[in-house]
């Protein structure tokens, strides 16, 4: 059973479109993350929802609006998709009750913009 | 502000010698330390963490070590083998939970 599951694996799209990514966790975590890794390989953070609510918000555009429907689930819609917003987005869950943990993370959805 | 470096973005070792990768982090608060692993398509996995309160924890083939005087970190991985072959990531924790990640260490094992 996959722990972070993230779909889809691979997006290409026009600059101008509007995608969405999903993500689903099935560890009972409560709290879940998206991740933004550049070609070099640099793992930024953008949002992270703890039990449905919004925690932390990074300087991201706000053509990126990230819902949470339940603990279970973060979603990623991001509004006119730009040539630079390709990368690949990583969603993660974790425990934060009792203090930060490890997070899991999905295996990526690769994102490219053409 | 908060920033993770490390020291080497490539290293490449022989099969079976010992692998060391450094990290430098900049926060003196920060209380928990994580290295991960990520290969080819595939989410970063975690490896082995640590807490501020220790120096030194071991796992199987890896080691982590955590100087808090010099905010360094390290990881010892025994005995290299190709299946090590990875970018690997320390990440330090910094407000409201959240993980700061550093650049990665591309580790290159040749037989």
């Amino acid at each position: 059973d996959t722990a972070v599951s993230q779909t889809p694996k691979y997006l290409v799209t026009q600059m101008g479109n509007d995608k969405s990514i999903k993500c689903e966790q099935n560890l009972g975590h409560d709290t879940m993350y998206w991740y933004k890794q550049d070609s070099k390989k640099f793992l930024k953070i953008m949002f992270s929802y703890n039990n449905k609510e919004l925690i932390i918000n990074e300087t991201v555009p706000n053509r990126f609006s990230p819902k949470s429907p339940d603990k279970a689930h973060l979603n990623l819609h991001i509004n006119s998709l730009e040539l630079g917003d390709s990368a690949v987005y990583f969603c993660a869950s974790s425990q934060i009750t009792g203090g930060v943990s490890g997070y899991t993370f999905g295996s990526g959805t690769r994102l490219t913009v053409v | 502000g908060e920033s993770v470096g490390l020291h080497l973005p490539t290293l490449s070792v022989q099969e079976g010698d010992n692998s060391i990768i450094n990290c430098a982090y900049s926060n003196s608060a920060s209380d928990y330390f994580i290295w991960y692993k990520q290969e080819s398509g595939k989410g970063p996995q975690f490896i082995i963490d640590i807490r501020s309160n220790m120096d030194k924890r071991q796992g199987q083939r890896v080691t982590v070590l955590l100087n808090k005087t010099v905010k360094h970190l390290s990881l010892q991985i025994a005995a290299t083998q190709p299946g090590d072959s990875a970018v690997y990531f320390c990440a330090v924790s910094g407000g409201y939970n959240k993980l700061i990640f550093g650049a990665g260490t591309r580790l290159a094992v040749h037989p």
